[in-house]
C-alpha cells in the first residue's frame, strides 16, 4: 500500500524557466505529503508539506515563491520550481505521510532529478 | 539542537563479512527509529523499524540494535553481497507532526 508514482524522472531545464514535478497517490488518498530535497552526497531535507485544499507548510530557509506546492486533489500534489536557477539543481523527492507509520516505514516517490543549465 | 548522525560517509567491505553502520542522536526522544535503503537516483526503500522499547529486531540478514541510553542505532548486514551495495540512511520521525529527520547516510560498497 500508500504507493506514489513520480513525474518526471529527470528533467533538464534552462535557467529563469519554471519545472513542474508531480507525485501521484496510486492506492490511496493522500491529504497530505512531504517533499524533499536531496543534494549529491547529502541526505534527505524536509522542504515542505502539501495539503489537500489548503496551503502548505513550508520548512525554514525554503522560498515558498520559489517552491510553489499544489495540492489540489486527493491523489496529487504538485512541486513547481519556478525561475529555476543552477543551484535548484538537485534530486526532489515526494513521500507520504502513513496511518500507521508507528508500525510501518514510509514509502517514497522514485524522484526527480533536476538539472538546471 | 536536534541532530541525527551516521558515523561514516563510507564503508568498504570484504563479501560474506559483516557491514556494522552507526547512527547517533541528539535532543531527540524517538519513540521509534528506522533504517532506509536508497540507490543511486532512487527514492528511500524502508527496511527496518526499532522500537524504543525494542533492544533488536531482524529481517533476514539484517539486524537493528536500538541504545536509547546511548541514544544510537547500529544495523547489521551479515553476510554481505555485492547487491547490498548502496546508501544506506537512518530516520526519526517527529512525533507531532510525523516528518522525518534522516541521517546523512552512510555509503557501503561490498566487494567480491
Amino acid at each position: 500500500g500508500a504507493v506514489v508514482s513520480q513525474h518526471p524522472s529527470w528533467v533538464i531545464c534552462k535557467s529563469g524557466t519554471s519545472v513542474k514535478i508531480e507525485c501521484r497517490s496510486l492506492d490511496f488518498q493522500a491529504t497530505t505529503m512531504f517533499w524533499y530535497r536531496q543534494f549529491p552526497k547529502q541526505s534527505l531535507m524536509l522542504m515542505a508539506t502539501s495539503n489537500e485544499g489548503s496551503k502548505a507548510t513550508y520548512e525554514q530557509g525554503v522560498e515558498k515563491d520559489k517552491f510553489l506546492i499544489n495540492h489540489a486533489s486527493l491523489t496529487l500534489s504538485t512541486l513547481t520550481v519556478t525561475s529555476a536557477h543552477p543551484e535548484d539543481s538537485s534530486f526532489y523527492i515526494c513521500s507520504p505521510p502513513l496511518r500507521d507509520r508507528g508500525n510501518y516505514g514510509y514509502t517514497f516517490g522514485s524522484g526527480t532529478r533536476l538539472t538546471v543549465v | 539542537s536536534q541532530k541525527i548522525e551516521q558515523n561514516s560517509e563510507a564503508l568498504n567491505i570484504q563479501e560474506g563479512k559483516t557491514a556494522t553502520l552507526t547512527c547517533n542522536y541528539t535532543n531527540y526522544s524517538p519513540a521509534y527509529l528506522q533504517w532506509y535503503r536508497q540507490d543511486p537516483g532512487r527514492g528511500p526503500v524502508f527496511l527496518l523499524l526499532i522500537r524504543e522499547n525494542e533492544k533488536e529486531k531482524r529481517k533476514e540478514r539484517l539486524k537493528v540494535t536500538f541504545d536509547t541510553t546511548l541514544k544510537q542505532s547500529l544495523f547489521h548486514i551479515t553476510a554481505s553481497q555485492p547487491a547490498d551495495s548502496a546508501t544506506y540512511l537512518c530516520a526519526l520521525a517527529e512525533s507531532n507532526t510525523g516528518k522525518l529527520i534522516f541521517g546523512q547516510g552512510t555509503t557501503l560498497q561490498v566487494k567480491p
